[in-house]
């Protein structure tokens, strides 16, 4: 099946770790997304990659990490640096050939800081 | 800053009716705009996407675009209750000038209710 998948579904943190999303495509896009989202509030971008081995800050960037090392990965590190952890993190993909932009949503991790 | 602004709701809508979301943007130079379906607890599900003026059909689903006035719509024909969730307006925003791959802004989403 083609598709973006994120792991684990859920996840815990003790204050103080740092915890790794994973987000894994095999739709042969080129550019990913990490998004947070809040209750009651809309997606903010964290970090997107358009190519392997670059990637750009989003406006939320601060006390998140990310590596693009392959075309289908781009994996989410949440650092203790980050003050409030606890949402929920969506991954997403497109092609960047074309002029059309639309953007697709892997099924989510939501974590929660214990 | 650049926003896209969208009434909360909830909207409640008879079933067989049509619904009628909104959404402004504050950026003129966007070029792309989305709307998503996100049920709760799920992740946003692509719906429709609009790029010039005018009118965009696509089965219940219309989605309008005035870039004069800034104002993207979604209609949705013939209410089902199955189309109860929120509904997520995307705007790409143009963060480089290469637009495209550079992300998208985000409203809050209106939570739409179909009453049977």
């Amino acid at each position: 099946d083609g598709g973006i998948t994120q792991s684990p579904k859920y996840l815990f943190r003790k204050e103080g770790q740092n915890v790794t999303l994973s987000c894994e495509q095999n739709l042969n896009h080129d550019a990913m997304y990490w998004y947070r989202q809040d209750p009651g509030q809309g997606l903010r971008l964290i970090y997107y990659s358009q190519i392997v081995n670059d990637f750009q800050k989003g406006d939320i960037a601060e006390g998140y990490s990310v590596s693009r090392e392959k075309k289908e990965s781009f994996p989410l590190t949440v650092t203790s640096a980050q003050k409030n952890p606890t949402a929920f993190y969506l991954c997403a993909s497109r092609h960047t050939s074309g002029s059309y932009n639309e953007q697709f949503f892997g099924p989510g991790t939501r974590l929660t800081v214990l | 800053q650049k926003e896209v602004e969208q009434n909360s709701g909830p909207l409640s809508v008879p079933e067989g009716a049509i619904a009628s979301l909104n959404c402004t943007y504050s950026d003129r130079g966007s070029q792309s705009f989305f709307w998503y379906r996100q049920y709760s607890g799920k992740s946003p599900e692509l719906i429709m996407s609009i790029y010039s003026n005018g009118d965009k059909e696509d089965g219940r689903f219309t989605a309008q675009l005035n870039k004069a006035s800034q104002y993207v719509s979604l209609l949705i024909r013939d209410s089902q209750p199955s189309d109860s969730a929120t509904y997520l307006c995307a705007v790409n925003a143009g963060r480089d000038s290469g637009g495209g791959a550079d992300g998208l802004t985000f409203g809050k989403g209106t939570h739409l209710i179909i009453q049977p």
